[in-house]
């Protein structure tokens, strides 16, 4: 069964500072990695989707790369802003049989930016 | 587009209860979820919809049930609610399984007592 931990569960910086979230999954036969946002009370946002093939992806200020082989997957985040204040979830699909339908989720690392 | 929709918002029932909540997507997806998300933990599938008519479970089935009549509905429907049922529910679609992300609703908020 395909489990997918996320560290730290929480994370406070300055504002201006560049940080790293990490995600780990244990199963690495996945066909691929998003990155989602959540802010409090709302739904989630896609931030990055990287496919099995690929090493990483970027959008801004934010990079996620992965190591399937590893089972690894980080979300760089330069130059934070209060504004990027959230809980960030990363979840990994399988590739194949019931597991490729859905989303294995982390418990998600809860991001306080101070300005 | 209005993206996922999702009513009610919140809703307090009684254990017991039965109720239904809604979700629609007008993005013409084919692939629709449902997910329940614990305090502090990750979301887990509940079923999941691959079109119209064409539905199976997912992680955390029990207690649920799910018809898909169109392709834009989705309702999750719960039986006589139990405690452990409070949660916050999402629901979720998508146009391709392999390579296009999930787009997701609000969510509605459920308390049981």
């Amino acid at each position: 069964k395909q489990e997918v931990t996320q560290i730290p569960a929480a994370l406070s910086v300055p504002e201006g500072e560049n940080l790293v979230l990490n995600c780990s999954f244990t199963d690495s036969a996945i066909y691929n990695l998003q990155w989602f946002r959540q802010d409090p009370g709302k739904g989630l946002t896609s931030l990055l989707l990287i496919q099995s093939s690929q090493r990483e992806q970027t959008s801004g200020r934010l990079n996620a790369s992965l190591d399937k082989s590893s089972g690894r997957s980080t979300l760089y985040i330069a130059a934070s802003q209060p504004g990027d204040s959230a809980t960030y979830l990363c979840a990994v699909r399988g590739d194949s049989g019931a597991g490729s339908y859905q989303l294995t989720f982390g418990k998600g690392t809860k991001l306080s930016v101070i300005p | 587009n209005a993206g996922v929709t999702q009513t009610p918002k919140f809703r307090i029932l009684k254990i017991g209860q039965s109720m239904t909540l809604q979700c629609a997507q007008d993005m013409n997806h084919n692939y629709m979820y449902w997910y329940r998300q614990d305090p502090g933990m990750g979301l887990k599938l509940i079923y999941y919809s691959v079109g119209a008519g064409i539905t199976d479970k997912g992680e955390v089935p029990n207690g649920y049930n799910v018809s898909r009549s169109t392709t834009e509905d989705f309702p999750l429907r719960l039986e006589l609610a139990a405690p452990s049922q409070t949660s916050v529910y999402f629901c979720a679609s998508s146009y391709r399984r392999e390579i296009e992300t999930q787009y997701f609703g609000p969510g509605t908020r459920l308390l049981v007592l």
